[in-house]
Parts: C-alpha cells; structure tokens; sequence
C-alpha cells in the first residue's frame, strides 16, 4: 500500500521562505513528483528526484533521502502567485500515488 | 497548443445517467493515466494504458466504469448509472515510454458534478 503524508496548510509572506515536507512508505519507488495545481486547474510539474540530495531549480529547490522516505520542497522569494496546492508523489512501477496536498497562502 | 486535452471541462447529469469523458494525450506518448480527485485530495489513480492496452485498473474503478483506448491514440472514460458519490474531477494523463523518468503530462480535467 501507499502512505504519503504532508501538510494541510501553510501560511508565508511575500518574500519568504517555505519548506513544505512529505513523508512516505510505499511499496515501489521509482521516483519523487511535486507538482502544483492552481485551484480548479490540473496539476504542473515542478520537480523529480530518484536520487538523495537536492535538486534546485530557480526559485523551487527538493530535497530526497530514500532511506528517511522524506522529501520536502522548498519555495523562496515567494509570490502571491505561488499560492497553490503544493501535491507530493510517489511514482511505483508506472503510476503516481500522491498525498492529499499542502495549501500555500502567501500573504502581502 | 500540444498539450493533453480533455472533454467537456465540466458535465453537470442527474443520478443514473450515462456520461462519457475524452482525453487527447500529447501525440508521442503512448502512456495514458485516468486519476479521479475529490475536494482537498490528491488525484488517485483509475486506470493506466500503454497504447491500446489497459493495464492495470484501480479496485476504485467499480464495474459501472469503463475505459477505452482503442487506437492507442484518444481514451475515453464512461461512467453508468453515476451516483452522487461519483462527482469529482477525472484528470488524463500522459508519458513517453522509455524516458530516463515517466513524467506525466495533465489534462485540464473534467469537473463532473451529479445532481
């Protein structure tokens, strides 16, 4: 089975820094997903790591360690337009499990 | 626009009615994923084709659903005799087989709503 837990919510201001984690225990791993989705929009691709460390990519940065079953993502300089739905994924075999997601409010 | 599309946006039926969903992936990608998401949830898995062959189906996936893709090209998702519990958003999804990681590309979605 698939377990992948996060956050509800989280609140940040207009430039700030915010550190959204995710845990998981599932019974494949090929991979870590975040990905974003608007309210009322699919979901974006942000970030992929299979490997410990961390990937950075502008202003989004994720973190992987297999052997914690931990990811977290990072988010700086943050806009308004970064209030989202943060979702984390696993990939198994060939399909994604994903959690429930992290609700970012980001505050003037 | 080469993106993976979805139709309609939004069906509105009454309880015991028949609707059927579209999905165009993105025309390289011989993967394709139906997710279903529900208000405050992440997308749970349905159903999965490589080319015109279902895969593997989801237990959530009872038999009053069904999907198709039957060139390996669009998929369709029909939902019969829908139940208020079925509302939701059903998301299509699609990826390249072969790639160093499947990222998967989403629709835009179908928002049903059962009255």
């Amino acid at each position: 089975g698939q377990n992948i837990d996060q956050p509800t919510e989280m609140t940040a201001t207009e430039g700030a820094i915010v550190q959204i984690n995710c845990t998981y225990q599932t019974s494949g791993f090929n991979g870590l997903f975040w990905y974003q989705q608007h309210a009322g929009e699919a979901p974006t691709f942000l970030s992929y790591n299979v490997l410990d460390g961390l990937e950075e990519k502008g202003r989004f940065s994720s973190f992987l360690s297999r052997s914690k079953g931990y990811s977290y993502l990072l988010l700086k300089e943050l806009q308004m337009k970064d209030s989202a739905s943060y979702l984390c994924a696993v990939l198994g075999d060939y399909k994604l499990s994903f959690g429930a997601g992290t609700t970012v409010t980001v505050r003037a | 626009d080469t993106g993976v599309s979805q139709d309609p946006r939004h069906k509105i039926t009454k309880r015991g009615q028949n609707v059927t969903f579209r999905c165009d992936p993105i025309s390289e990608h011989n993967r394709l994923y139906w997710y279903r998401q529900t208000l405050g949830q992440g997308p749970e898995f349905l159903t999965y084709f490589q080319n015109e062959a279902q895969l593997e189906k989801s237990r959530l996936l009872s038999d009053r659903f069904s999907a198709e893709r039957p060139k390996g090209s669009f998929s369709t998702l029909e939902i019969q005799r829908t139940e208020q519990g079925d509302s939701a958003m059903y998301l299509c999804a699609s990826s390249p087989s072969g790639a160093p990681y499947n990222e998967q590309f989403f629709g835009p979605g179908t928002r049903l709503t059962v009255l």
